[in-house]
């Protein structure tokens, strides 16, 4: 399976900023998706990462919250805008080949500590 | 709304038991199934994806299903501590291939 390099590992940053979070996929996938896991619980689908158009989000997330770029195959970016200390979870991307019954595979996650 | 539903444990079995955790998920019309295992501070990592009914047998690990039940388990034989981790059932979106809802995850916790 393909190798999703994820960065940064962990941020604690301020209210009312932003924080930009990176994958990179050392091979060409046609799905991405970016999940949250707020302490404790579960992930939670935040949007569809669709290359070269705008992200597909999930009820509850919305685009001036949580920007997505898309750019290629390989990359893409999560935006978490205006910072509160309820967006304080980790942030993971995940990738697949796009064929039915195959592996999502993820990065290893972004620990966001929002103070 | 699709749901998926996991008993959140801790499940506590004794070393080299085997291991049940189960999931039961909502639409009739999924059609494949991800188990997946969380350490600590980790990121989820496939443990075994299942889509016929019956077993499916994977080293210690057997997931078996039953699309008539909606039911979906996986097994652990010979249960190490090192197995001890949050083991999350995943679905598909309906038409979405590997865009998941999660259940909320079992922990097992295997003991000496």
């Amino acid at each position: 399976s393909a190798v999703i390099s994820q960065k940064p590992s962990r941020d604690i940053c301020q209210r009312g900023t932003s924080l930009t979070i990176q994958c990179q996929v050392d091979s060409q996938v046609t799905m991405m998706f970016w999940y949250r896991q707020q302490p404790g619980q579960s992930l939670t689908l935040i949007a569809t990462a669709n290359q070269g158009s705008e992200a597909t989000y999930e009820s509850g997330f919305v685009i001036d919250k949580f920007p997505i770029s898309r750019p290629n195959l390989t990359f893409s970016t999560l935006t978490v805008s205006n910072m509160s200390p309820e967006d304080s979870s980790i942030y993971l991307c995940s990738g697949t080949p796009g064929t039915a019954n195959t592996e999502a595979f993820f990065g290893q996650g972004t620990r966001l500590t929002v103070v | 709304q699709k749901e998926v539903e996991q008993n959140s444990g801790p499940l506590s079995v004794p070393e080299g038991a085997i291991a049940s955790l189960n999931c039961t998920y909502s639409d009739r019309g999924s059609q494949s199934f991800f188990w997946y295992r969380q350490y600590s501070g980790k990121s989820p990592e496939l443990i075994m994806f299942i889509y016929s009914n019956g077993d499916k047998e994977d080293g210690r690990f057997t997931a078996q299903l039953n699309k008539a039940s909606q039911y979906v388990s996986l097994l652990i034989r010979d249960s190490q501590p090192s197995d001890s981790a949050t083991y999350l059932c995943a679905v598909p979106f309906s038409g979405g291939y590997n865009k998941l809802i999660f259940g909320a995850g079992t922990r097992l916790a295997v003991h000496p």
